[in-house]
């Protein structure tokens, strides 16, 4: 079973300060992996992807992937309330056409 | 440019009835999902379509059936609505998976 994981949290951070999401796949095949934001009662957004190891930077975000642990994190710099949401990451391994979910980190960012 | 649109935003339906849950992109995407999603349970995918004129089964398709009408259609249609199938659907689309998905605004389904 191709299993994506994420601590459920609720994960808190004060307003302006590092909030760090980490997420570990089973999947050795796995290539390619994404980020999700999804604030409540709304549809999941695509705000980082990541294929190579190493980071990726994107404005206030920072996708890590370390391909040897199986692992993979979302970094927020100076957090803000706005980005009080529920985070998804999700692997895609190889020819399969279908992305594998975790469950998701529930972030709360306080002022 | 819209995006993913599905219809309706919500629906309420009682035990036995039926419905067609409608998704159209307009992004050229070969590649059609859908999902649902429960509180703890995550999004689990129902059925999906890879290219027009093919779909597949997902993770859980009992007691749903779909149409790739054309590239830009893909509709999900319950035969005979039961409360378990109370939940949120989403339907998405890609250029392929490795791309990510771009996903509708959601239907919020309550069997009563």
């Amino acid at each position: 079973q191709k299993e994506v994981e994420q601590n459920s949290g609720p994960l808190s951070v004060p307003e302006g300060a590092i909030a760090s999401l980490n997420c570990t796949y089973s999947d050795r095949g796995s290539q390619s992996f994404f980020w999700y934001r999804q604030y409540s009662g709304k549809s999941p957004e695509l705000i980082m992807f990541i294929y190579s190891n190493g980071d990726k930077e994107d404005g206030r975000f920072t996708a890590q992937l370390n391909k040897a642990s199986q692992y993979v994190s979302l970094l927020i710099r100076d957090s803000q309330p706005s980005d009080s949401a529920t985070y998804l990451c999700a692997a895609h391994a190889g020819n399969n056409r279908k992305l594998i979910w975790g469950l998701g980190t529930s972030l709360a960012v306080n002022p | 440019n819209a995006g993913v649109t599905q219809t309706p935003k919500f629906q309420v339906l009682k035990t036995g009835q039926s419905m067609t849950l409608q998704c159209a992109q307009d992004m050229n995407h070969n590649s059609m999902y859908w999902y649902r999603q429960d509180p703890g349970m995550g999004l689990r995918l129902i059925y999906y379509s890879a290219s027009e004129g093919t779909t597949d089964k997902g993770e859980v398709p009992n007691g749903y059936n779909v149409s790739r009408l054309n590239k830009r259609e893909f509709s999900l249609r319950l035969e005979s609505a039961a409360p378990s199938q109370t939940s949120v659907y989403f339907c998405a689309s890609s250029t392929g998976a490795n791309y990510g998905y771009t996903f509708g605004s959601g239907t919020r389904l309550t069997v009563v």
